[in-house]
């Protein structure tokens, strides 16, 4: 396992339709993150787990979109009655982390992401 | 306005050239400060961390934190086609938790 590792890397779908996407994090992190990168912009966050515990979610993350991460090791993204402005590169991180005054000060480890177009 | 400006406008520099990049922000709470590298289709890549203000130096990298300011430099000495890139600047106040990501510079260093 060298890296993180993100299922699938590319998801055409139509309007409407549902989708999940996958994301094996290095092993022995126990922190994992989502974000969306639309073109010619920078990484938005969405959300992020430390083990199978969700324990912050941005506003980006409508009642569409749903995260788990179930035993503490993959996560899932599901996308319900997908919309065009859903599509974007969907990006997850991991980092096990070295604290400082309680907060994950470890360094980010990115995966490759997984694009989504919706027609 | 958004919490972190960064002026998304391509670079194109000759091999060997100095790059310089800069991002604002509007959040006096940010404490913690990166760079990311993110080549096409691919994740970014930590580059630097820098916590608070100062400079940082790592190899052909140096990194400045200006809080007073509210602006962060990244310059890269002696650059190589390697280092052509998009380069994202990012920042938070609670380490890696939520970071605000700039737009990115992409940058072409030609041979």
């Amino acid at each position: 396992d060298t890296g993180v590792s993100q299922n699938p890397r590319h998801k055409i779908t139509k309007r409407g339709q549902n989708v999940t996407f996958r994301c094996d994090p290095i092993s022995e992190h126990n922190r994992l993150y989502w974000y969306r990168q639309t073109l010619g912009q920078g990484p938005e966050f969405l959300t992020y787990f430390q083990n199978e515990a969700q324990l912050e979610k941005s506003r980006l993350l409508s009642d569409r979109f749903s995260a788990e991460r179930p035993k503490g090791s993959f996560s899932t993204l599901e996308i319900q009655r997908t919309e065009q402005g859903d599509s974007a590169m969907y990006l997850c991180a991991s980092s096990f982390p070295r604290t400082s005054g309680g907060w994950d000060t470890g360094e980010l480890f990115f995966g490759e992401g997984s694009r989504l177009t919706v027609l | 306005q958004k919490e972190v400006e960064q002026d998304p406008g391509p670079l194109s520099v000759p091999e060997g050239a100095i790059v310089s990049l800069n991002c604002t922000y509007s959040n006096s709470a940010f404490q913690y400060f990166m760079w990311y590298r993110q080549y096409s289709r691919k994740g970014p890549e930590l580059l630097m961390y820098t916590y608070s203000s100062g400079n940082k130096e790592d190899g052909r990298f140096t990194a400045q934190v200006d809080k007073s300011s509210k602006y962060i430099s990244l310059f890269i000495r002696d650059s190589q086609p390697s280092d052509s890139a998009t380069y994202l600047c990012a920042m938070s106040d609670y380490g890696n938790n939520r970071l605000a990501f700039g737009k990115g510079n992409q940058v072409v260093v030609i041979p």
